[in-house]
């Protein structure tokens, strides 16, 4: 069982380059996020989705752009790399809650290993 | 003010201590409370998953949560070097179903054999 597996996990990329980022998982999780960690600012959700076809901008969107074609998978792109998109990039899943108007515990997220992205 | 904040540390410790790791939250909707392990160079790992107010033991972790005063804590006895790692605190509103977690900065914590 892999649970959540990124793709590449290191990458160095010149300013004005594109590139994808790759999540898979094998939980048949329903939710699916990007996130990224910087030194000093913790864990910030860049977009999320919430099922097969569906996705949601997160705290910091802005020159990110993702895709859930199948529910697996979660890519994250880059169309024009900037120095500030240099950051250790991290994929979560989780199951989605049950059951409308009736309480149910929030599934906490699985993470995969991150991808470290540097660009120059 | 951000919803939550956790002091980063580093926090070091000699092996055998016991230790205390917080974060206050402002937003009284949270009800569900977890706190990741996270080593150096992996991504985070669930620890402790608490819902609403109360105690929860899990071998030698304690999770504390107090809605009242906005404050949950994770304790560790008898520390060990492996509990060396990044703690981060996370938190979510049951009533907002699509609401992501809200994660703290997390507490680097050394412990010294």
């Amino acid at each position: 069982n892999a649970g959540v597996t990124q793709t590449p996990k290191f990458r160095v990329l010149k300013t004005g380059q594109s590139m994808t980022l790759l999540c898979a998982q094998d939980m048949n999780h329903e939710y699916m996020y990007w996130y990224r960690q910087d030194p000093g600012m913790g864990l910030r959700l860049i977009h999320y989705s919430v099922g097969e076809g569906t996705t949601a901008k997160g705290e910091v969107p802005d020159g990110y752009n993702v895709s859930r074609l199948k529910k697996q998978n979660f890519l994250l792109g880059l169309e024009s790399a900037a120095p500030s998109q240099t950051s250790v990039y991290f994929c979560a899943s989780s199951y989605k809650l049950t059951g409308q108007g009736i309480v149910s515990r929030r599934q906490p997220q699985h993470f995969g290993d991150g991808t470290r992205l540097s660009i120059l | 003010q951000k919803e939550v904040e956790q002091d980063p540390g580093p926090l070091s410790v000699p092996e055998g201590a016991i230790v205390s790791l917080n974060c206050t939250y402002s937003n009284s909707a949270f009800q569900y409370f977890m706190w990741y392990r996270q080593y150096s160079r992996k991504g985070p790992e669930l620890l402790m998953y608490t819902y609403s107010s109360g105690n929860k033991e899990d071998g030698r972790f304690t999770a504390q949560v107090d809605k009242s005063s906005k404050y949950i804590s994770l304790f560790i006895r008898d520390s060990q070097p492996s509990d060396s790692a990044t703690y981060l605190c996370a938190m979510s509103d049951r009533l907002s179903g699509n609401t992501p977690l809200v994660f703290g900065k997390g507490t680097r914590l050394s412990v010294i054999a």
